[in-house]
């Protein structure tokens, strides 16, 4: 079965610092990977995803991940984080036996101090 | 966005009563999804759809069934509601199965007293 596992709970840094938040995957093949951000009260928002190809994804609002194989990662970066990016955010995997559904992790709050 | 819309937004009810939440989409998506959020377990899949009529068991189906009668309209019921499904859930449709992603409902937020 496919698993996901994000380390950290819950991260602060400064406005202005680099980002760098962690995504384990477990799954037997090519995964597809995705990286879902969610605002106080709202819906999740898809940021990125992986497929196939490139490694290195960009996505919205600033934000890249880069699917390294060999460690079995999806890590979600960002250069210079701003204020609002404060939210909780979460990496999904999906694709082959699992059909049409995606497994999420239990997310990683984000504080982001001024 | 994608029109999707979850109602109630907001629900208390009593322990031992049957509750239906309802998603809503108008985007004529195949793929249909509720999951459940809690602290500590990101979200859980609860029931999904695969089509008018055709739903399958997620992870956490115990105490929850799923109705699709038509393209538009999956309805989330629990049975008897108790205390442990006090939780935000979430909607999602899918267009071609979540290989693809999804895209979430506004999600609705029930306490069960």
């Amino acid at each position: 079965a496919q698993s996901v596992t994000q380390p950290d709970i819950h991260i602060t840094v400064s406005e202005g610092a680099s980002l760098e938040l962690r995504c384990n995957y477990s799954y037997g093949a090519t995964p597809y990977l995705f990286w879902y951000v969610q605002s106080p009260g709202q819906g999740l928002q898809l940021l990125l995803k992986y497929f196939s190809g490139d490694t290195l994804v960009q996505g919205i609002k600033g934000f890249e991940a880069e699917f390294k194989r060999s460690q079995s990662s999806f890590n979600l970066r960002k250069p210079s984080v701003h204020w609002s990016d404060a939210a909780e955010y979460f990496c999904a995997v999906g694709g082959g036996t699992s059909g049409s559904r995606l497994t999420f992790g239990e997310g990683t709050q984000l504080t982001v101090n001024p | 966005d994608a029109g999707i819309t979850q109602s109630p937004r907001h629900k208390v009810t009593e322990t031992g009563t049957p509750v239906t939440l309802r998603c809503h989409q108008t985007e004529n998506h195949r793929y249909m999804y509720w999951y459940r959020q809690d602290p500590g377990h990101g979200l859980r899949l609860i029931h999904y759809s695969y089509g008018v009529k055709d739903t399958d068991k997620g992870e956490v189906s115990d105490g929850y069934s799923v109705s699709r009668s038509k393209t538009e309209d999956f309805l989330l019921t629990l049975e008897s509601a108790t205390s442990s499904q006090t939780s935000v859930y979430f909607c999602a449709i899918s267009e071609k199965g979540g290989d693809y992603g999804y895209t979430f409902g506004s999600g609705t937020r029930l306490t069960v007293v």
